[in-house]
Formats: structure tokens, C-alpha cells, sequence
């Protein structure tokens, strides 16, 4: 079954650095979005990705972050000066759709990071 | 500001037993999402719900949807031990356009089957 795959599955990164996390969806989805889950918190929506452009995005998705699409599979999610608030999993999704018949959400199994 | 409230937070149930978590959101939706996540995984999709009174079955889970009262239920009949993990429901909202996927999650249910 396909499935939408995520690299690394944890990094540990000092504060202050870069961080890309990288994601490549399921290859006929057109529809791509990052979610973060804070450990033992629920999981929060951080932007969604269309047509090469951001269709929307949450408060937390602030200057640090950026999203890209640098080729015809890949999806990655920056984060420019990390914190340490920035530690999560990060969640990369994806969906064939945008109208919502039948519309499933696919989500990869996370990469994991910790800012020290 | 959509707020989507599951209960209970904690579900302790022995095998073989019935039970319901409830989702309760608040703002006009007809989409809500159940998704089941195991210690460390990922999220996995279990139901789609797209209109008031829809309900699917898969297993011994049933998902329900009541879009008046705001609320979704996903009923656990005869427990295995199997069915141990994190369950979240999410809400899309309503406002159409660019709000396709983007899902406000409940807090999850963390649900544990015993013998």
C-alpha cells in the first residue's frame, strides 16, 4: 500500500540550527501538510501546500519555518533558527483530493526532533 | 476559533466490554476524522465522516456522525486487547477554499483493553 515516507525518523539538533525534515508523499496526491505533535499534546496543524504554494498556515508556522517543494516527489518543512519549544514529531501528510468526498489524510510515521 | 473536545481522556476497559468516546467540536463542520495512533507511530486513518448521520463500521469500531448536535462517536463493542492506542478525532472545517486538510485534532482518548 502506498504510503508517505519521512526522513530522518529523529534528529537532535542544537539551538539555533537549521533543520530541514524531509518527506516525500504519496507519488498521485497533490495536496501536502505538515502537522507537529508536542510529546503527551495533541496534534496541531502547521501549514498545508498546493500547486507549489502555501494554501494556509497555523500561528505556530511563524518566519522560522518555510516549506518547499524542490522536486516532483519530495516536501520538505525548514526550520531556520531552532528552539527548543521547536521539539516535536513531526507529522508530513498527504491527500489525493482537496473536495471532500471521500477524502483521506495519509500521514507518514513522523520524524522525530529534539532541539538541546 | 474551531475547538474539538474529546472524552473520555482515559479509557480503561476489560476485554470483551462496550464502549464510547465521544467528540464533541464547535463550530459547523461535516467532515470529522477518526484516526488511531499506537506509542510512537503514526497516525492511521480509520473513518471518514462526510455528512450528518453518516455511519461506518470496520471491525468492532463504529463511527458515527451527528453534525447538529456537533458530535461524533466512535463505539469499542466486545474490546481485545488489540485495539490498545491513542485515538483522535479531527475536525475540517466548514470555510471551504483553502481550509481543505487542515484538521483541528482532539486531544485523544488513550484507550487500554486488559484482560
Amino acid at each position: 500500500e502506498p504510503e508517505v515516507t519521512q526522513t530522518p525518523s529523529h534528529q537532535v539538533t542544537q539551538m539555533g540550527q537549521e533543520v530541514i525534515l524531509r518527506c516525500v508523499p504519496i507519488s498521485n496526491h497533490l495536496y501536502f501538510y505538515w502537522y507537529r505533535q508536542i510529546l503527551g499534546q495533541k496534534v496541531e496543524f502547521l501549514v498545508s501546500f498546493y500547486n507549489n504554494e502555501i494554501s494556509e498556515k497555523s500561528e505556530i508556522f511563524d518566519d522560522q519555518f518555510s516549506v518547499e517543494r524542490p522536486d516532483g516527489s519530495n516536501f520538505t518543512l525548514k526550520i531556520r533558527s531552532t528552539k527548543l519549544e521547536d521539539s516535536a514529531m513531526y507529522f508530513c501528510a498527504s491527500s489525493e483530493y482537496a473536495v471532500s468526498s471521500g477524502n483521506t489524510i495519509y500521514f507518514g510515521e513522523g520524524s522525530w526532533l529534539t532541539v538541546v | 476559533e474551531l475547538k474539538v473536545e474529546q472524552n473520555p481522556l482515559f479509557l480503561s476497559m476489560q476485554e470483551g466490554k462496550n464502549y464510547t468516546i465521544y467528540c464533541n467540536y464547535s463550530t459547523t463542520s461535516d467532515r470529522l476524522y477518526w484516526y488511531r495512533q499506537d506509542p510512537g507511530k503514526s497516525l492511521e486513518s480509520l473513518f471518514v465522516l462526510l455528512s450528518n448521520g453518516a455511519v461506518k463500521q470496520e471491525g468492532r469500531l463504529m463511527a458515527s456522525l451527528d453534525t447538529k448536535a456537533r458530535l461524533s462517536t466512535l463505539h469499542i463493542t466486545a474490546a481485545v486487547h488489540d485495539l490498545s492506542a491513542t485515538y483522535f478525532c479531527a475536525v475540517e472545517p466548514n470555510a471551504g477554499g483553502t481550509s481543505y486538510g487542515k484538521l483541528t485534532f482532539g486531544q485523544g482518548t488513550i484507550l487500554t483493553v486488559h484482560p
